[in-house]
């Protein structure tokens, strides 16, 4: 079955140390999204990729790094530097076509920094 | 500034009744307006809407928009403790239409 799989779905950090998300689609979309949920807060845009070698930050990229080396994959490092890292992170695909339902979500990455 | 906002933050109502989530947005070059439903994990799709007056419908659940006022409602009748969730109105912005701004949600809770 086609979709986007993120891993860890949960992950324990001690402050200080640089972890790393994964995100693999095999739904065969150019763009490729990271999104950061807050408690009782929406979505906030970190990075995004409309194709391979190529991403731009979003609203809230300082402290994260991304890469985009291949169509499947765009991995996110929440580095040291990001002050509140502990947070819900959602990975996120579409089609350049973009048309409301073909945006895919993955089931989340849940991060905790202690 | 671009900005999608959504009230009431919170609700909780008793099966079977009605709800009505509202999203009010001011958003540059606008396109369209998403609704997603998220349960714990993933949101799901629920409506895009683009175009004013025209009611989309789901089963219990339909929505429509208002270009004019810049809002959008999200209707739900005769609800069940399954539609207990949150409620994300979004919409695109920037450059690329998947870059998305998101409200901060309605948390809806049914009571049997």
């Amino acid at each position: 079955d086609g979709g986007i799989t993120q891993s860890p779905k949960y992950l324990f950090r001690k402050e200080g140390q640089n972890v790393t998300l994964s995100c693999e689609q095999n739904l065969n979309h150019d763009a490729m999204y990271w999104y950061r949920q807050d408690p009782g807060q929406g979505l906030r845009l970190i990075y995004y990729s409309q194709i391979v070698n190529d991403f731009q930050k979003g609203d809230i990229a300082e402290g994260y790094s991304v890469s985009r080396e291949k169509k499947e994959s765009f991995p996110l490092t929440v580095t040291s530097a990001q002050k509140n890292p502990t947070a819900f992170y959602l990975c996120a695909s579409s089609t350049h076509d973009f048309s409301g339902n073909t945006i895919y979500f993955g089931e989340g990455s849940w991060l905790t920094v202690v | 500034e671009d900005k999608v906002v959504q009230s009431p933050l919170s609700l909780v109502v008793h099966e079977g009744d009605t709800v009505t989530l509202n999203c009010s947005y001011e958003v540059t070059n606008f396109r369209s307006l998403l609704w997603y439903k998220q349960e714990k994990k993933a949101p799901t799709f629920l409506f895009m809407l683009t175009s004013s007056g025209i009611e989309k419908k789901s089963g219990r659940l339909s929505s429509i928009l208002d270009k004019k006022e810049l809002f959008s409602i999200l209707n739900i009748t005769a609800t069940q403790t399954g539609d207990s969730a949150i409620y994300l109105c979004a919409a695109p912005y920037g450059g690329s239409q998947g870059n998305l701004i998101f409200g901060k949600g309605t948390k809806l809770s049914v009571k049997p």
